[in-house]
């Protein structure tokens, strides 16, 4: 059982690089979503998705673009890595918005 | 008030102990309720859902009040392993995103 894959787990940039984070899941959920977790922050709903084709802004969007071409996948894209970017990424889904979430593994990125 | 508010701790206890964490939410028209557990460095999992009428899973136990807006977690017999951070979390309305607390840290020691 694979559940809600992220890669890659870890990745340093330098400040304007640009990267993906990729997200997949094998478990038909319809609603996908990226937070980002700082310390003493919790959990930032950046972007979401309730189906292919339809993504939209969550609480921290700024800087981050998205998009579901496919029930499965959910990439997270920086267009232009900034030092406040640097956090843990989490990817979830679940079959609704309201339903029980499940998280990836995480990934660490750190902007230098 | 923020939406979801959870006292963030620590909260220190001994083996064996038993502790409560309360958690409160702003909207009234919440429809869903989880309180998740997150290990250090690791993914948030779901620990139980919380219904209305109170449930219970081993040394779990989760109560909602919907008059006063509130949920609790219960842990009775404390075990080192439950030494984690416990994250609250509601769905508002429907049609929109689970609203994650910012979670309480329990540390049990021997």
């Amino acid at each position: 059982n694979a559940g809600v894959t992220q890669t890659p787990k870890f990745q340093v940039l330098k400040t304007g690089q640009s990267m993906t984070l990729q997200c997949a899941q094998d478990m038909n959920h319809e609603y996908m979503s990226w937070y980002r977790q700082d310390p003493g922050m919790g959990l930032r709903l950046i972007h979401y998705s309730v189906g292919a084709g339809i993504t939209d802004q969550g609480e921290v969007p700024n800087g981050y673009n998205v998009s579901r071409s496919t029930t499965e996948d959910f990439p997270l894209r920086l267009l232009s890595a900034a030092p406040s970017q640097t956090s843990v990424y989490f990817c979830a889904s679940s079959k609704d918005a309201k339903d029980i979430q499940y998280f990836g593994a995480g990934t660490r990125l750190s902007v230098l | 008030r923020k939406e979801v508010e959870q006292d963030p701790g620590p909260f220190n206890v001994p083996e064996g102990a038993t502790v409560a964490f309360n958690c409160t939410y702003s909207n009234s028209a919440s429809q869903s309720f989880f309180w998740y557990r997150q290990d250090c460095r690791k993914e948030p999992k779901l620990l139980m859902s919380v219904y209305s009428s109170g449930n219970e899973d081993g040394r779990f136990t989760a109560q909602l009040n919907r008059a006063s807006q509130y949920i609790s977690l219960l842990i009775r017999d404390s075990k080192l392993s439950d030494s984690a951070t416990y994250l609250c979390v509601v769905n508002p309305q429907a049609g929109t995103a689970l609203i994650f607390g910012k979670g309480t840290t329990l540390s049990v020691s021997s």
